[in-house]
Order: structure tokens, then C-alpha cells, then sequence
């Protein structure tokens, strides 16, 4: 059972245009959300996250969105480059369990 | 340093050869991962130390076994693997103990190839 699903395998995007990612997760118990960024043969590179206790975090370009009722997230580029062509992981961890729980990832390209 | 280094980048090694992998960090980070990830799959957690001590075993077999020499060192022992196990073995550390600090930070990872 997926507790964290990333539905779009892949999306592309115009460079300079917005990038939506999104994210559901099933388990009421998570209370923080992570965004990583992959690039091929590189590990995971930590992006933005967000506590249960927030509906929204920006960090420059990304600003991650949090719609606890509807146990869903999402990540915005603004505009989108072609170095953000990466795959992109959502994760979700429920208090004292610490552990990261990621979704398959969705693999954004940005068309120049 | 901010970062999380691993070597070797690449492993090839047959299914009788006992081999290593290592993970260095010198953040003073406080929890220390093994993960596993195969191609267009996300990470799977294998291991957990926090503060030095062994915290979670996610069921992994026997064949991997890890060690944690210091609060900056985390290996990973290898022997008698499959070629099923060939993957991306990622290591990554956070900076309070298990549980405390979710943000990880991952290393670049060891390509390993069992043939």
C-alpha cells in the first residue's frame, strides 16, 4: 500500500513558465513533508519542506503548498529553468517515526 | 563540509567477493542512513544509527551488514550478494538522532554491480 503517491510519472514544461508538482499521501500521522531533487547517478538533494502545522513555504523559485484536509502537496517553480530537469521525490515522515517515507518520483523536464 | 561523501562511486563485484562501502560526514550530524534504490524506483530505507548505536533494521538479509565506527563513519559490509542487489546504495545524516530532525542529506551514492 502506497502511503505517498506522486501520480505524474513525468511532466514538461516551457522554460519560465511554472512547474506544478504534486503529492497525496494516505497517512493521517504525517506531519512533515520533504522535497527532493535527483539528478541521474547523484543522490537526492534536499529542496524545501513543511510542517503539518503550515499551509504554505517559500524558498526563492519553490514554494511548496500543504492541503492537510486533502492530504495533499505540491511543489511550484517559478519561472522553471532547464537545470531543474530532474526527477523530483516527495517524502513524508509521521513524528517520533522519523523514517522518510517517498513517493516514485516524478520527472520534470524544462524545455528551453 | 557540508556534505555527505561515499566511495567507492562504483562497484562491480562477483557473488563470493566480500566487499565495503563507506559514508563520511562531518557535520556532526547524529543519525546516519543506508538506503537502496533501484532504477525509477524511490529510496528504500535499510538501516538507521543514531548516535552510533544500530535503530533500525528495515528486515534487510543478513548479506548486508552495517557498522557505524564513529559518529562520522557509517560502512556498509557486503559478502555472498546477489545480482538482484545491484543498485544505488545511498547513505545519508541528519543532524539530531533518530526521529528528532527530518531533513536528511544524502550522499551521491554507490552504484554496485553484482554479477
Amino acid at each position: 500500500d502506497q502511503q505517498v503517491k506522486q501520480n505524474s510519472p513525468s511532466l514538461s514544461v516551457q522554460e519560465g513558465r511554472i512547474s506544478i508538482l504534486n503529492c497525496d499521501y494516505t497517512n493521517s500521522m504525517f506531519d512533515y513533508f520533504l522535497w527532493y531533487k535527483k539528478y541521474p547517478a547523484e543522490g537526492p538533494t534536499f529542496l524545501i519542506s513543511i510542517s503539518s502545522i503550515k499551509d504554505k513555504n517559500e524558498d526563492g523559485r519553490f514554494t511548496v503548498f500543504l492541503n492537510k484536509s486533502a492530504k495533499h502537496l505540491s511543489l511550484h517553480i517559478v519561472p522553471s529553468q532547464p537545470g531543474d530537469s530532474a526527477v523530483y521525490f516527495c517524502a513524508a515522515s509521521a513524528g517520533s517515526q522519523g523514517n522518510l517515507i517517498f513517493g516514485k518520483g516524478t520527472k520534470l523536464s524544462v524545455k528551453p | 563540509d557540508t556534505e555527505v561523501t561515499q566511495t567507492p562511486k562504483h562497484l562491480v563485484m562477483g557473488m563470493t567477493n566480500k566487499k565495503s562501502l563507506k559514508c563520511e560526514q562531518h557535520m556532526g550530524h547524529r543519525a546516519m542512513y543506508w538506503y537502496k534504490q533501484k532504477a525509477k524506483k524511490p529510496p528504500e530505507l535499510m538501516f538507521v544509527y543514531s548516535y552510533e548505536k544500530l535503530s533500525i533494521n528495515e528486515s534487510v538479509p543478513s548479506r548486508f551488514s552495517p557498522e557505524c565506527p564513529n559518529s562520522s563513519l557509517l560502512n556498509l559490509h557486503l559478502h555472498a550478494l546477489q545480482p538482484e542487489d545491484s543498485a544505488l546504495y545511498l547513505c545519508a545524516s541528519s543532524q539530531g538522532g533518530w526521529g528528532v530532525d527530518y531533513e536528511q542529506f544524502f550522499g551521491p551514492g554507490t552504484r554496485l554491480t553484482v554479477l
